[in-house]
C-alpha cells in the first residue's frame, strides 16, 4: 500500500507568518510531487510541482523535496488570511502513468 | 482553455435511485480519474481510464459503481442501486499523456446527497 502522510492540522498562524506544510510518502520510486490547495466546498486546485531534489519557488510559496528522506513540504511566506484552507499533497505512483497518491490533507488558518 | 466540466453540480435523490454522473474532460487530455471524498476517508481513487480505456478500478466500491468512458470527451459515473453511503463529493480529474511528471486537473465536483 502506497502511503502519503501529512498532519490534518489545524495549523494556525498569524498573518505575516511563514506557514510550514509537511509530507511524508513511502514509494521509494515515486519522482513527481504536487501540492493541492482546497478551499471549503471547493475542488483540489494545483498550486506547486517539484521533481528534483531541493527548493523550488513560486511567489510566495516554496516547495521543497528530498528524496532520500522521502519528504516533501510547502512553504509559505507572508501568509494572509486568503491562504486558509487545505493542503493536499499528491505523490506520483511509480510504473502507474499519471496515477497519484493524495494525503489526507493539513488545514491550515491564517489568523489576522 | 476550459476546465474539466462535471454535471451536475447538486444532486439530491432516494436511496434506491439510479445516479449518473458525467464529466468532461480537458481537450487533449488522455487520463482521466474518478474521485469520492468524505470527511471520514479523504480523497479516494475510484478508477481510471488511459485514452478511453479502463486501466485501475479496483477503487469502485461495489458492483453498485460502474463507470464508462465512450469517447475522448466524455464519462459518466453511475451508481445503481443508490445508498445513503454514497453521499460524498464525487470529482472527475484529467491529465495529459503519461510523461509521469503531470498533474491532474479537477472539475468542480458533485455533490451528491443519498436520503
Amino acid at each position: 500500500q502506497k502511503e502519503v502522510e501529512q498532519n490534518s492540522g489545524p495549523l494556525s498562524v498569524p498573518e505575516g507568518a511563514i506557514a510550514s506544510l509537511n509530507c511524508t510518502y513511502s514509494d521509494r520510486g515515486s519522482q513527481s510531487f504536487f501540492w493541492y490547495r482546497q478551499y471549503s466546498g471547493k475542488s483540489p486546485e494545483l498550486i506547486m510541482s517539484i521533481y528534483s531534489n531541493g527548493d523550488k519557488e513560486d511567489g510566495r510559496f516554496t516547495a521543497q523535496l528530498n528524496k532520500a528522506s522521502q519528504y516533501v513540504s510547502l512553504l509559505i511566506r507572508d501568509s494572509q488570511p486568503s491562504d486558509s484552507a487545505t493542503y493536499l499533497c499528491a505523490v506520483n505512483i511509480a510504473g502507474a502513468g499519471n496515477m497519484l497518491t493524495f494525503g489526507g490533507g493539513t488545514r491550515l488558518m491564517v489568523k489576522p | 482553455d476550459a476546465g474539466v466540466i462535471q454535471s451536475p453540480r447538486h444532486e439530491v435523490t432516494e436511496m434506491g435511485q439510479e445516479v449518473t454522473l458525467r464529466c468532461k474532460p480537458i481537450s487533449g487530455h488522455d487520463y482521466l480519474f474518478w474521485y469520492r471524498q468524505t470527511m471520514m476517508r479523504g480523497l479516494e481513487l475510484l478508477i481510471y481510464f488511459n485514452n478511453n480505456v479502463p486501466i485501475d478500478d479496483s477503487g469502485m466500491p461495489e458492483d453498485r459503481f460502474s463507470a464508462k468512458m465512450p469517447n475522448a470527451s466524455f464519462s459518466t459515473l453511475k451508481i445503481q442501486p443508490s445508498e445513503p453511503r454514497d453521499s460524498a463529493v464525487y470529482f472527475c480529474a484529467s491529465s495529459p499523456r503519461q510523461g509521469g511528471n503531470q498533474p491532474q486537473h479537477f472539475g468542480d465536483g458533485t455533490r451528491l446527497s443519498i436520503l
